[in-house]
């Protein structure tokens, strides 16, 4: 079964400027995640998604970051203008139902820095 | 404030002896915790899960101990290996501070196993 997939795997920016990232989830998987995880912390949700629709968007900085997945199967996180803090890893994980007690299968995430 | 907390940021243990990992928590839901491991790299993959209903659930060489009453849980890796050498994070999936699926995630503990 193939796992997650994302690309890129690393990204360089200037601030200010835009940036995309695409999350391929495991076939069948209703729910995906995209989490940022900054060096030397935990990952932390930025939303979630149960098949097109949003979850949780609480923590998402809804000035400058952005996500969709319009199908249902992939998505994309855009973030515009980039800033200094933004530089981490943004990983994307998916289950196959929305709950506690589901597997995330996370991806190898896209390592961001923004110069 | 943290919900989840993993102290120490680092770990060192001989081969073959034990390693423990420690993990403190606040406002969960249902004490159902997760641990991941994650390797340089790449994305965190689930490790053991504990449920409230037990205190200890055990898979090969892992242990995972749950304390409800000092809102504490350890896992321990019996007997270590080099292979074990990664950043190990605790997580909640049903916190409070988080939607349903929300895991939220310590700090991590970065294990390594000398030969």
């Amino acid at each position: 079964e193939a796992g997650v997939a994302q690309s890129p795997r690393y990204k360089i920016i200037e601030k200010r400027q835009s940036v995309a990232f695409w999350c391929n989830p495991i076939s069948g998987h209703a729910t995906l995640y995209w989490y940022q995880q900054i060096l030397g912390q935990g990952p932390k949700l930025l939303i979630q998604f149960q098949n097109n629709g949003v979850v949780d968007d609480s923590q998402l900085p809804k000035d400058r970051f952005s996500a969709e997945r319009l199908k249902g199967v992939d998505s994309t996180l855009k973030i515009q203008p980039a800033k200094l803090e933004d530089s981490a890893v943004y990983l994307c994980a998916s289950s196959l139902r929305l709950s506690g007690r589901e597997t995330q299968y996370f991806g190898p995430g896209t390592r961001l820095l923004v110069l | 404030d943290q919900q989840v907390k993993q102290n120490s940021p680092s770990l060192s243990v001989q081969e073959g002896r034990i390693s423990i990992l420690n993990c403190d928590y606040t406002n969960s839901m249902f004490d159902y915790f997760l641990w991941y491991k994650k390797y340089p790299a790449e994305g965190p993959t689930f490790l053991i899960s504990i449920s409230s209903i037990k205190d200890k659930n055990e898979d090969g060489r892992f242990t995972v101990f749950l304390n409800k009453s000092a809102k504490h849980l350890s896992l321990h890796i019996v007997p270590s290996q080099p292979g074990d050498s990664a950043v190990y994070f605790c997580a909640d999936p049903w916190n409070y501070g988080g939607s349903q699926g929300n895991l939220i995630f310590g700090k991590g503990t970065k294990l390594s196993v000398k030969p």
